[in-house]
């Protein structure tokens, strides 16, 4: 399986935009790229997904690269409501039913 | 509001003694996961159902079992539990529509069970 790496933490202020980082060299051309966020205590919950083209939500944008060796997801205006950790996640479309999770990226949002 | 229930929130067990937990979605999705949580570290799939079908990880200790007896409501068992198995327990539900479908297999968790074994 193919696998993400990401930063262990980041730290934002308050309104600024934040870019989230994920490198998943071994991506195959059949891998989604997913994210989720779990605020503290609770569950995760999607954020956004994307295959070869870039992504907008109302959550968040998602930034792929042309080889699709990494992704970005960017907040544009961090709220503190956004502290949480971030998963980058591969879905094999092969087997659509298991995520690949990376270890997340701890964001800590300043007011 | 549509969504995915896990009780109870906090679960005390002791050592050895089995412990079920539940989980419950109104969003009739026809996929149910269980997740095992252990501090600062991802979730791990242990098993999901595909409608009434059973799929269990092969890294999961027989000392974990699951019913699902409708589509609605999925248990978690924990025959004998150790000091290891204390984790947050999470609950997820997907809509599948099938192999290579990978866009769309977006999972919704429930808060979760966190689990004590004293």
């Amino acid at each position: 399986d193919a696998k993400t790496t990401q930063p262990n933490s980041m730290e934002s202020n308050e309104e600024e935009p934040v870019h989230l980082p994920c490198n998943h060299s071994t991506i195959s051309g059949t891998d989604y790229i997913h994210w989720y966020r779990q605020l503290p205590s609770q569950g995760p919950e999607y954020v956004i997904h994307g295959l070869t083209s870039n992504v907008n939500n109302r959550m968040a944008s998602l930034a792929i690269a042309e080889d699709r060796k990494s992704s970005t997801l960017i907040l544009h205006r961090a709220t503190l409501r956004d502290a949480a950790v971030y998963y980058c996640i591969l879905i094999y479309a092969g087997n659509n039913r298991k995520l690949i999770w990376g270890l997340g990226t701890s964001l800590a949002v300043n007011p | 509001d549509a969504m995915v229930i896990q009780n109870p929130r906090y679960q005390v067990t002791q050592f050895g003694k089995p412990v079920t937990l539940s989980c419950s979605q109104t969003l009739n999705h026809n996929v149910m996961y269980w997740y095992q949580q252990k501090s600062s570290q991802a979730p791990k799939l242990l098993f999901h159902y595909y409608d009434k079908d059973f799929n269990n990880e092969a890294d999961t200790p027989d000392n974990f079992q699951s019913r699902r007896p409708n589509t609605s409501f999925c248990f978690l068992d924990i025959r004998s539990p150790g000091l290891g198995d204390a984790a947050m327990y999470l609950c997820a539900t997907s809509r599948d529509r099938g192999q290579g479908q990978g866009a769309k297999n977006i999972q919704y968790f429930g808060a979760g069970t966190r689990l004590s074994v004293l």
